[in-house]
């Protein structure tokens, strides 16, 4: 099993561009997230999904938007890049299995800078 | 919404020393879990815990959940240059899990 993959691991963009990313998982998850991290913080949650065709607002969505159209991939879009978006993304997902909460898998990232 | 404080921001320990970091919440929480990120990689699951009073145990590594289930622990025993990296604690929130700020161990040899 390749895990959870993300395409592109790098990118550079222009003020103003669009762009999509995916994240990939082949352990039949349920769920799935996108976070960013910026330089010395946290994970922040841009937007999420609780199964196929469904997306669902995090704590930051502002200039993102998603899709999960199949269930193993999970697109993140920026409509028109700005310098802040300047960022680390990260994809997680993670199964619902009826237990209390189940560990997320992450993706290695994708570092994005927007000039 | 449901927050999770993580304390310290950052610790540099010398090799050999002991490391803690802190992780309290305002509400009570159903579990938690605890994640390791190496510098450049992606965040890696440790453990959760469940119960009121837990401890766990990894090697050199010590978890613990409050009784009244609002904080937890990680505290590492003479740390090793591997030890090197950002420790998050995680709180279930609906269908969300909520990352504390993260606390950054530095290491010198």
């Amino acid at each position: 099993n390749a895990g959870v993959t993300q395409t592109p691991k790098f990118r550079v963009l222009k003020t103003g561009q669009s762009m999509t990313l995916l994240c990939a998982q082949d352990m039949n998850h349920e769920y799935m997230y996108w976070y960013r991290q910026d330089p010395g913080m946290g994970l922040r949650l841009i937007h999420y999904s609780v199964g196929e065709g469904t997306t669902a607002k995090g704590e930051v969505p502002d200039g993102y938007n998603v899709s999960r159209l199949k269930k193993q991939n999970f697109l993140l879009g920026l409509e028109s890049a700005a310098p802040s978006q300047t960022s680390v993304y990260f994809c997680a997902s993670r199964q619902t299995s009826g237990r209390a909460w189940d560990e997320q898998f992450f993706g290695p990232g994708t570092r994005l800078t927007v000039l | 919404g449901q927050q999770v404080m993580q304390i310290p921001q950052y610790q540099h320990v010398q090799e050999g020393e002991d490391f803690t970091t802190y992780c309290n919440s305002s509400t009570t929480l159903s579990n938690i879990q605890w994640y390791k990120q190496r510098p450049g990689g992606h965040p890696v699951f440790l453990i959760q815990l469940v119960k009121s009073g837990e401890v766990k145990k990894q090697k050199r590594l010590t978890f613990q959940f409050g009784e009244a289930k609002k904080n937890s622990s990680l505290h590492i025993t003479a740390t090793q240059t591997t030890d090197v990296g950002t420790y998050f604690c995680a709180a279930p929130s609906a269908s969300k899990i909520i990352f504390g700020s993260g606390t950054r161990l530095s290491i010198r040899p």
